[in-house]
């Protein structure tokens, strides 16, 4: 059973990076089938896609947070990273990673609480 | 940009039928997916391209889309139905969309 877990710090200053990693177990991120990514969730709201990125580093991001956000992918450790830069109060939110294939979003993590705070 | 609309919300009675619907600009020409999201928990896809049930999904959940219209449908609503719900769709310039979620209410 595919297992996608995510880490990083748990709270973040304004204006720094966030950087969290997602690790994959029980599949290999290397195949041609499947994008992974990031997708958030601000306390009492909807969800947001951030981007993913394919096997061979192939990246699309939310056009409204690409000027601040890389995500990018290690296959040897079968880990995907996202870093969203300057970052305020208005990125606190959940952030999960996630795998697509097509259009579902089939496998998601657990989320990680990220809070934006001095 | 490619938007997606739900209603806030949307109540039903046991073991009635509830609908909830997405809208958006030709939504009938692309797949639609629909994730059930309890609280704190990840979300579940409970239905894909559109009509398609994941095994393990039960079978009064079904979906349908066209035109400008996806609806999930859940029949026999049982309280463990209780849940916010967000449709989900891809276009080629925005990528991944959601729409702002529904919540239903089982009473």
């Amino acid at each position: 059973q595919l297992q996608l877990q995510e880490s990083g710090p748990g709270l973040v200053k304004p204006s720094e990076t966030l950087s969290l990693t997602c690790t994959v177990s029980g599949g290999s991120i290397n195949s041609n089938n499947y994008y992974w990514g990031w997708i958030r969730q601000p306390p009492g709201k909807g969800l947001e896609w951030i981007g993913n990125i394919d096997y061979s580093g192939h990246s699309f991001n939310n056009p409204s947070l690409t000027s601040r956000v890389t995500i990018s992918v290690d296959t040897s450790k079968d880990q995907f990273s996202l870093k969203l830069r300057s970052v305020s109060a208005a990125d606190t939110a959940v952030y999960y990673c996630a795998r697509r294939h097509q259009v579902v979003i089939d496998y998601w993590g657990r989320g990680t609480l990220v809070t934006v705070s001095s | 940009s490619y938007d997606l609309t739900q209603p806030p919300s949307v109540s039903v009675s046991p073991g009635q039928t509830a609908s909830i619907t997405c809208s958006g600009d030709k939504l009938g020409d692309k797949s639609a997916c629909w994730y059930q999201q309890k609280p704190g928990q990840s979300p579940v896809v409970v239905i894909y391209q559109s009509t398609e049930r994941p095994s393990g999904i039960p079978e009064r959940f079904s979906g349908s889309n066209s035109g400008n219209t996806a609806t999930l449908t859940i029949s026999g609503t049982q309280p463990m139905d209780e849940a916010d719900y967000y449709c989900q769709a891809w276009d080629r310039y925005t990528g991944v969309v959601f729409g702002g979620g529904t919540k239903l209410t089982v009473l």
